[in-house]
């Protein structure tokens, strides 16, 4: 199974919003709403932000949205804040709803 | 609060096995199942197998299978992961991570603080 591709890094400045992609196949991303989004800050063990590709759990600000089109998932962060200065994943079951695959992990900078 | 502590670092030889503890608190053990995903330095997440809390019933990923083997003692609330004929590029944090049984792909939430297994000759 191959990881997800997400882009290396994106940017954005305070207060505006970035969306990072999360490119999978028909038998991953695209075959049920099982995507999740992680938030991994240097040291630290990464966090849920997002799970079924648009829920936030309690906790999560709702700065943090999530969405899915075809076989590619996004993450879009509004409002951006220095402490979202972090590297997100993106998971995803495989299809087989017992196995899930981990995207390479986007860097975000807030400029 | 829900929590998941793991063991200290470990270093290993090639060829050794090594078993990281990760004890849970403040849920019902046996409502849930425990995953565990290595990050090599550097690289994304990679899952590595579950465990049903509630029935032992353990799920691996294929690349590991026969090199792994996950336990849980419900008596003391901890689920245990040893991996076998360690490689150099076995070296990673391990963490564990709390995941549903009714839907095991669903989330991880919360994490362990990592386990570093370094594996040097």
């Amino acid at each position: 199974q191959s990881a997800l591709t997400q882009p290396a890094s994106v940017s954005g400045s305070p207060g505006q919003s970035i969306t990072i992609s999360c490119t999978g196949t028909s038998s991953d991303v695209g075959s049920y709403n099982l995507v999740s989004w992680y938030q991994q800050h240097p040291g630290k063990a990464p966090k849920l932000m997002i799970h079924e590709v648009s829920q936030r759990p309690s906790g999560t600000s709702d700065r943090f949205s999530g969405s899915k089109s075809g076989n590619t998932a996004y993450l879009t962060i509004s409002g951006l804040q220095a402490e979202d200065e972090a590297v997100y994943y993106c998971c995803s079951d495989t299809g087989s709803n017992t196995d899930v695959v981990f995207g390479g992990g986007t860097s975000l900078t807030v400029l | 609060q829900v929590q998941l502590v793991q063991s200290g670092a470990e270093v290993k030889r090639p060829g050794a096995s090594v078993k990281v503890s990760c004890k849970a608190s403040g849920y019902t053990f046996i409502n849930y199942a425990i995953s565990w995903v290595r990050q090599a330095p550097g690289q994304g997440p990679e899952w590595m197998g579950w465990i049903s809390a509630y029935n032992g019933n353990t799920h691996y990923a294929q690349n590991l299978q026969g090199r792994v083997t996950m336990t849980t003692d419900t008596s003391t609330t901890t689920a245990y992961m040893e991996l076998r004929s360690l490689r150099s590029d076995d070296t990673a944090i391990y963490y564990c991570a709390r995941q549903s049984i009714r839907c095991p792909t669903c989330w991880f939430d919360p994490w362990g603080q990592g386990t570093l297994v370094t594996v040097s000759s």
